[in-house]
């Protein structure tokens, strides 16, 4: 069974460094691409960018090219969504998400992640 | 960018149809992909590629795409479909993915 396990809720404060995990388990996870997805509250989801863990090719939509980083611990099957210096406006639910391709949606979500950025 | 239009809420009662639709400019071009969210949970995608279901997913749930207008259309809806649908589409203009707003399914 292919499973997304993310890690749990993070509370920050703002200008804190933050690496939230997703963990693939249940399939090939080198040779799927894992794409990253804001929502905030009670809005619709937003691509961030992705990652294929092969070989850590990664892009990112505009909105969030340097504000994030995606990355990969293949040895592991983890992938990893980080930032250097979180804003309140990063507060959002993440999720991560498999895809068999670049180009092919997402077929198996994580749980999701919640982050809260508050002073 | 590429925008994808949704109407915020659509209400139908049990056992009608529900036509949720995702306006793009010539998006019968594209490939469209829906995805389910009920509250408090992750999406899923219950339609790919226009009209290819994963499995599991119930014959009563299907897609077109054509002209300007993709559609997902739920037969005999149940109480269990009321969710929040999302449309999804690759732009390769920008090379990346766009999400339309998304639509509230009201079960009556």
């Amino acid at each position: 069974e292919v499973q997304l396990v993310q890690s749990g809720a993070e509370v920050k404060k703002p200008g804190e460094s933050l690496k939230i995990s997703c963990k693939g388990s249940g399939y090939s996870f080198n040779n799927f691409w894992i794409g990253w997805v804001r929502q905030m509250p009670g809005k619709g989801p937003e691509w961030m960018g992705i990652m294929y863990p092969g070989d850590s090719n990664s892009r990112y939509s505009p909105s969030f090219q340097g504000q994030v980083t995606i990355s990969a611990d293949k040895s592991i099957s983890t992938a990893y969504l980080q930032w250097d210096s979180l804003k309140a406006s990063d507060t959002a639910m993440y999720y991560c998400g498999r895809q068999k391709g670049y180009s092919y949606p997402i077929d198996y979500w994580g749980q999701g992640t919640p982050v809260t950025v508050s002073s | 960018s590429y925008v994808l239009t949704q109407p915020p809420s659509v209400s139908v009662a049990p056992g009608k149809t529900a036509n949720i639709t995702c306006g793009g400019n010539k998006i019968g071009s594209k490939s469209v992909h829906w995805h389910q969210q009920k509250p408090g949970q992750a999406p899923v995608l219950v339609i790919y590629y226009d009209n290819d279901r994963p499995s599991g997913i119930p014959e009563r749930i299907s897609g077109s795409n054509s002209g300007d207008t993709a559609t997902l259309t739920i037969s005999r809806v149940e109480a269990g479909d009321e969710a929040d649908y999302y449309c999804q589409v690759w732009d390769s203009g920008s090379d990346h993915w766009v999400f339309g707003g998304g639509t509230k399914l009201t079960v009556l």
